[in-house]
């Protein structure tokens, strides 16, 4: 099964309003981490957000926020006020618990949503 | 955040040479980093992983003796590509996990890519 799922394979936004892209994961761990990342066509991969399990509040950074609802097991990322610069690709990544036989730090990604601002 | 750098950050190549990339933190140590492969429009595909000091840990599927990872110490891991054929051409990004303890928020960093073409 995927652990990490990102069904928009596109979406568009006019510039300045907000957009929204889905994020769903699948772990039995109580310990996880979810993150979003940014890859604009130079190929960087550029950390925009984190979310811990335990964190009660979602997260936020600027722009972006994290909308998590853990019964649901859904990541979604806001970006608000949306800026022809947000055009890029965008992966959400989940990193599991310490588990044994699992490799401390790998990251799950979807296959992500490619997000196109227009003006 | 902490930075980490690939070299070449682009290679063409004739087909039947190896090629080698370098992966390096900047200023931290890296216990451990992550070799991945990215195909046009796809998700990363994680190749391996590198822990300094001993043998790499290959996915499923991934050729041990096709694709060499080194990570001869605590800032530097390579990856080889051995008689590299063009189905290989891809991009390939390398993660570096910060060694430090505990389970925090933005602890992998990520190269900017390497852009193999093999002709």
């Amino acid at each position: 099964a995927q652990k990490i799922t990102q069904t928009q394979p596109g979406m568009f936004v006019q510039e300045k309003e907000a957009v929204t892209l889905d994020c769903t994961y699948d772990t039995s761990d109580q310990s996880y981490g979810l993150f979003w990342y940014k890859q604009p066509s130079s190929g960087e991969m550029i950390f925009l957000i984190y979310q811990g399990s335990y964190d009660e509040q979602n997260a936020t950074e600027g722009r972006y926020s994290l909308n998590f609802q853990k019964a649901r097991k859904s990541a979604n990322l806001v970006i608000s006020a949306s800026q022809l610069g947000d055009s890029a690709m965008y992966f959400c990544a989940m990193r599991e618990g310490p588990r044994r036989g699992s490799t401390l730090g790998r990251l799950y990604f979807g296959r992500g949503t490619q997000l196109t601002v227009w003006p | 955040g902490a930075v980490v750098s690939q070299h070449p950050s682009w290679v063409i190549c004739k087909s039947g040479t190896s090629v080698k990339i370098e992966c390096r933190s900047l200023d931290f140590q890296a216990t451990t980093m992550f070799w991945y492969r990215q195909f046009p429009k796809q998700s990363l595909m994680l190749m391996a992983t590198s822990n300094e000091g001993s043998k790499a840990t290959y996915e499923q599927g991934v050729e041990k003796d096709k694709f060499l990872i080194n990570h001869a110490s605590l800032t530097l891991s390579t990856l080889t590509v051995t008689s590299a054929h063009p189905e290989d051409s891809s991009f390939y990004i390398c993660s570096a996990r910060e060694n430090r303890g505990g389970s925090r928020s933005n602890e992998q960093f990520f190269g900017p890519g390497t852009r193999l073409t093999v002709l």
